[in-house]
């Protein structure tokens, strides 16, 4: 069975400061993994996707992450945060033959000006 | 339309009551999803559709919940007699090519049931 484990419910940065969201995955088989972005009231944004071609993978808005099959990890960076990363970022790995995305219960990501 | 339209934005409902949630994905897409997402929780699959095909719906947490795609579009999400426990938020979300994930899935801004 396929699932994620989100390391940190809450992170708090102080701006211009790197960004470290760790997620750590199980999966029986070769994973896709993602990150969702959740700003409040709007709906889930791709951040990134690992679909098993580059370990590491650039996504929108200079985040990163990189996949680490020997440590099962897919951890989220950015170099420098800016107050509007203020959200709630998801770690997925996708379920099974349907398609289905399992979800990380998520951290909330808190930048000080 | 441009994105994954989700209606209504915000419903409270009695409980014992029926309830129904619309989603309109984006035109064309093949697959469609629902999610439930209590708070503070990330989002747990609760049905998929290819088309108007319901291919799986292992999520439904009861008999009580009920998915439609009669025609491959539209889709409902039907609660019937709510509890406590279904107040979430419902997501709806849409993808181009079946189960590709490298198509990438649209999700709708959801709605959020308030069952008092």
């Amino acid at each position: 069975a396929q699932s994620v484990t989100q390391l940190d419910s809450h992170v708090s940065v102080s701006e211009g400061t790197p960004v470290l969201l760790r997620c750590n995955y199980s999966s029986s088989y070769s994973p896709s993994l993602f990150w969702y972005v959740q700003h409040p009231n709007k709906g889930l944004q791709l951040l990134l996707k690992y679909t098993s071609a580059a370990t590491l993978v650039k996504g929108i808005n200079g985040f990163e992450a990189e996949f680490k099959k020997s440590e099962t990890s897919f951890h989220l960076t950015k170099p420098s945060a800016h107050m509007s990363d203020a959200a709630e970022y998801f770690c997925v790995v996708s379920g099974g033959s349907q398609g289905n995305l399992i979800f990380g219960k998520g951290t909330k990501l808190s930048v000080k000006p | 339309g441009a994105g994954v339209s989700q209606s209504p934005r915000y419903k409270v409902a009695k409980r014992g009551q029926d309830v129904a949630l619309r989603c309109d994905p984006i035109s064309g897409h093949v697959s469609l999803f629902w999610y439930q997402q209590a708070l503070g929780q990330g989002p747990e699959f609760l049905t998929y559709f290819q088309n108007e095909a319901q291919l799986d719906k292992s999520g439904l947490p009861s008999d009580r919940f009920f998915a439609e795609r009669p025609e491959g579009s539209v889709s409902t999400l039907k609660i019937q007699r709510t509890q406590q426990e279904d107040s979430a938020v419902y997501l709806c979300a849409s993808s181009l090519g079946g189960t590709n994930l490298n198509y990438g899935y649209t999700f709708g801004s959801g709605t959020r049931l308030t069952v008092v």
